[in-house]
């Protein structure tokens, strides 16, 4: 059974660091793996999509690696902004021949102090 | 482009009655998946639909249930509602099902169960 784990479950960083949040996955035999941003009580933002083929992607101030091999993914956002405090959630498909679902993350709630 | 729609965004009902929950997909997006999001358990997969069939169910009683239309737009039915059913719905549009192309969020329903 796959399990997803974030870690910190809390991160507080002052504006302008760059910072970096980690996702772990048990089975390496993803199909992709993508990054979601989650606000209080709404619905989720997709961040980056990163097929198992693939090492990273980017965009804007944000970079996505994936190293299947070591189960690991992380997100690193630049320059922070207090517009970035948000729940950072991971998730992983594990197929795609028909049988797809996404596998999340417990989720990293990133805090900026302005 | 409009995004996936879900209605109603709150709901609260009593315990043992019955609820119905929407989902529109992105236009031209045949896969719709439900999950259910608790502070305890964090997202969960209920189940996936395609071209009106459904493909995928995730660890959920056969109190919950779903469809799909012709024109992908999606239904989810809670029926005998109970306390530990509270919690915020999600559903994900795709284009094929594939998950190769990631999966794209609505802001979910708040259901409320007293």
């Amino acid at each position: 059974k796959q399990e997803v784990t974030q870690i910190p479950a809390a991160l507080s960083v002052p504006e302008g660091e760059n910072l970096v949040l980690n996702c772990s996955f048990t089975d390496s035999a993803i199909y992709n793996l993508q990054w979601f941003r989650q606000d209080p009580g709404k619905g989720l933002t997709s961040l980056l999509l990163i097929q198992s083929s693939q090492r990273e992607q980017t965009s804007g101030r944000l970079n996505a690696s994936l190293d299947k091999s070591s189960g690991r993914s992380t997100l690193y956002i630049a320059a922070s902004q207090p517009g970035d405090s948000a729940t950072y959630l991971c998730a992983v498909s594990l197929s795609n021949s028909g049988n797809e679902k996404l596998t999340f993350g417990t989720g990293t709630r990133l805090t900026i102090i302005p | 482009k409009a995004g996936v729609t879900q209605t109603p965004r709150y709901l609260i009902k009593t315990r043992g009655q019955q609820v119905t929950l929407s989902c529109s997909p992105i236009s031209g997006h045949r896969s719709v998946s439900w999950y259910q999001q608790t502070p305890g358990q964090g997202l969960q997969f209920l189940f996936e639909y395609f071209s009106e069939t459904q493909r995928n169910k995730g660890n959920f009683p056969g109190r919950f249930s779903g469809r799909q239309f012709s024109n992908s737009r999606s239904e989810m039915n809670v029926s005998t509602l109970e306390l530990g059913d509270s919690a915020l719905y999600l559903c994900a549009s795709s284009p094929s099902g594939r998950v190769d192309y990631g999966y794209t969020f609505g802001s979910g329903t708040r259901l409320t169960v007293v």
